[in-house]
């Protein structure tokens, strides 16, 4: 089962608008992650938010995280035709075991 | 995708034939991993690496096999591929899951 799960699974909004995406996860984690994939591309990682962290911006991105939700948003503002892509949160899980969990992903289309 | 790269991009194979794909990073990165992407299941780890001859299973394992004889490869092996191992499958690597993975481009596997 996922691990994570991100919510919605498509979102739609016009160029200059701001986009929120939610992602879910069920087990305590040290930390998690936020992906972007382009289609027909690999994944490229956007940020990391530690677990006794709470907020963290990179450029236009901000991403939150609320451990007692087990849930974190990216929030990316003033949308751009480049940002259209999908999006995933990855999770790791406090076992030591080095590896993460990806959720579905939300599909972002920015539309002109 | 500077620094890892996968081989073949794209494979067509018949059903019952072995197929082995390749991950070569540059990077010396301890871990690496394969996963599977799918519509509708996001990104799925199939085996990763923590280090040459050592390994470990993922979420979907069956059906896989994997090496990883020298620190910059990693092989991925379907001893006999089903038409059910129809996917793009990613290379990924990186220093732990306190760090981003970096992902290759990606192999289109089609098994008829």
């Amino acid at each position: 089962s996922q691990q994570g799960e991100e919510d919605p699974q498509a979102l739609s909004i016009q160029e200059g608008e701001n986009a929120t995406m939610n992602c879910s996860y069920k087990t305590s984690i040290n930390n998690l992650q936020w992906y972007r994939q382009n289609s027909g591309r690999g994944l490229v990682h956007l940020i990391l938010i530690r677990s006794n962290e709470r907020e963290k911006h990179s450029g236009r991105l901000r991403v939150t995280l609320d451990t007692s939700k087990k849930s974190s948003s990216l929030l990316i503002t003033a949308s751009r035709a480049a940002d259209t892509a999908s999006y995933f949160c990855a999770t790791d899980a406090v076992t030591g075991a080095q590896k993460l969990v990806f959720g579905q992903g939300t599909r972002l289309t920015i539309n002109p | 995708d500077a620094g890892i790269t996968q081989s073949p991009r794209h494979k067509v194979t018949e059903t019952g034939t072995p197929v082995t794909l390749r991950c070569h990073q540059t990077e010396n990165h301890r871990y690496m991993y394969w996963y599977r992407q799918d519509p509708g299941h996001g990104l799925r780890l199939i085996h990763y690496s923590y280090g040459v001859k050592d390994t470990d299973k993922g979420e979907v394992s069956d059906g896989y096999s994997v090496s990883r004889s020298k620190t910059e490869d990693f092989l991925l092996t379907l001893e006999s591929a089903t038409s059910s191992q129809t996917s793009v499958y990613f290379c990924a690597i990186s220093e732990g899951t306190n760090y981003e993975q970096y992902f290759g481009p990606g192999t289109r596997l089609t098994v008829t």
